[in-house]
Order: C-alpha cells, then sequence, then structure tokens
C-alpha cells in the first residue's frame, strides 16, 4: 500500500523557519522525482519545487516565490524528503503536500500557519 | 515558465446538467495536461491524464479534451458527487503549473 506521509507542520512567527517532512512507502522511492505544492487557506494549488532522483542527478529546485528561502533535499536510506523554509511569511500560510507527481500519490497535507 | 489560464473560477450548476471548463496553456504542452477534482479538505484526485485518457475508477461521464494549447474538461449529467472545485496541471515541464481552479456549486 502507497503511503505518503507529512509532518512538521505548525505555527511559527514570520522570519522563522521550519522544516517539514515526508515520509514514503510503497513504492520505489529512490526512482521518484518528488514535488511539494502546497495550498493558502481558501486558495488554489501551487506546486512550489520538486527533488530529482539521485540516478538523474538529484538536483532540486523551487518556484520564483520560495527561491532563496526553501530548499528541498531527500534521504534515501530513510524514503525521506524534506523541505527547509526559511524567512518565512504570512503569505507562507498553507497546507503543503507532498507529491509523486508521475503516480500521483499525495500525502494528507500539514498546515503551516505563519503568524505574529 | 509556462501559465495555465483556467475559466471560468466559479461557475453554479444543477443536478444532471453538462459542465464545462477550459484551461488554456501560455504556449505548446501537447497533451501534457491533467486534471484533477478536490473535496474541502481532501488531496487532490486524478480524473484524466495526458488531456483525454479518463482514470480508472472516474465514472464516464467526465472527459478532457485538447491538445497544444487548448484543454477542457466536459462533466456531463452533473451528480451530487461532482460539486467540488477542478483544478488543470501542465506536466509537460518544470515547473509544474496549476490552473486557477473552477469551483463548480449546485445551483
Amino acid at each position: 500500500e502507497v503511503q505518503v506521509v507529512e509532518s512538521g507542520g505548525g505555527l511559527v512567527k514570520p522570519g522563522g523557519s521550519l522544516r517539514l517532512s515526508c515520509a514514503a512507502s510503497g513504492f520505489i522511492f529512490s526512482d521518484a522525482w518528488m514535488s511539494w505544492v502546497r495550498q493558502a487557506p481558501g486558495k488554489g494549488l501551487e506546486w512550489i519545487g520538486y527533488i530529482k532522483n539521485k540516478f538523474e542527478g538529484g538536483a532540486a529546485d523551487v518556484a520564483a516565490p520560495v527561491k532563496g528561502r526553501f530548499t528541498i533535499s531527500r534521504d534515501d536510506s530513510k524514503n525521506m524528503v524534506y523541505l527547509q523554509m526559511n524567512s518565512l511569511k504570512t503569505e507562507d500560510t498553507a497546507v503543503y503536500y507532498c507529491w509523486y507527481g508521475h503516480f500521483d500519490y499525495w500525502g494528507q497535507g500539514t498546515l503551516v500557519t505563519v503568524a505574529s | 515558465d509556462i501559465q495555465m489560464t483556467q475559466s471560468p473560477s466559479f461557475l453554479s450548476a444543477s443536478l444532471g446538467d453538462r459542465v464545462t471548463i477550459t484551461c488554456r496553456a501560455s504556449q505548446d504542452i501537447g497533451h501534457d495536461l491533467r486534471w484533477y477534482q478536490q473535496r474541502p479538505g481532501q488531496a487532490p484526485e486524478r480524473l484524466i491524464y495526458f488531456a483525454s485518457v479518463l482514470q480508472s475508477g472516474v465514472p464516464s461521464r467526465f472527459s478532457g479534451s485538447g491538445s497544444g494549447t487548448e484543454f477542457t474538461l466536459t462533466i456531463s449529467n452533473m451528480q451530487p458527487e461532482d460539486f467540488a472545485t477542478y483544478y488543470c496541471l501542465q506536466h509537460n515541464v518544470y515547473p509544474r503549473a496549476f490552473g486557477q481552479g473552477t469551483k463548480v456549486e449546485i445551483k
């Protein structure tokens, strides 16, 4: 059974940092290009970044709104992918989903609230 | 980067209606277009991939068409469980891009 489970969300002050984790199982994680997608309250889906598998170089990239603040990494030994979020802004408040796009495996999401 | 323009943002429909949602890509994406349905509090679920291929288990009242830059999702004979929000996604290149979403409500 495929499982994608995010964790690490919570309340953080503007300017603060948070690291989200995504635990995956039920598929060959080391082959997967993993993405993060977020959804602000009452708003649409926003793709924010991805990381390639190690065989294809392992490079990661993020979308313009979070470039320079967010980074994505992975640990294939643990079947984990991470989203490090620094210099958080109120507009980063959202549910963050971990997503294996090729097969459309989604987690349930984890809520990040940036507020003072 | 490719931009996806989805319309309308909101529509009202009655049970049994035929509904059409459109997505336009800012450049040619071939058939690399998916449609998703999202209900409140849930992750998106794929309905259509490669522009017109119905995901296994999705009712046949859902259909997709188009290629290049113009795509359409059609729901014929709206059912109560179809009232939700729909998104298109281009997966031709990175960065991926979703449309802005279409919320379908009961008239």
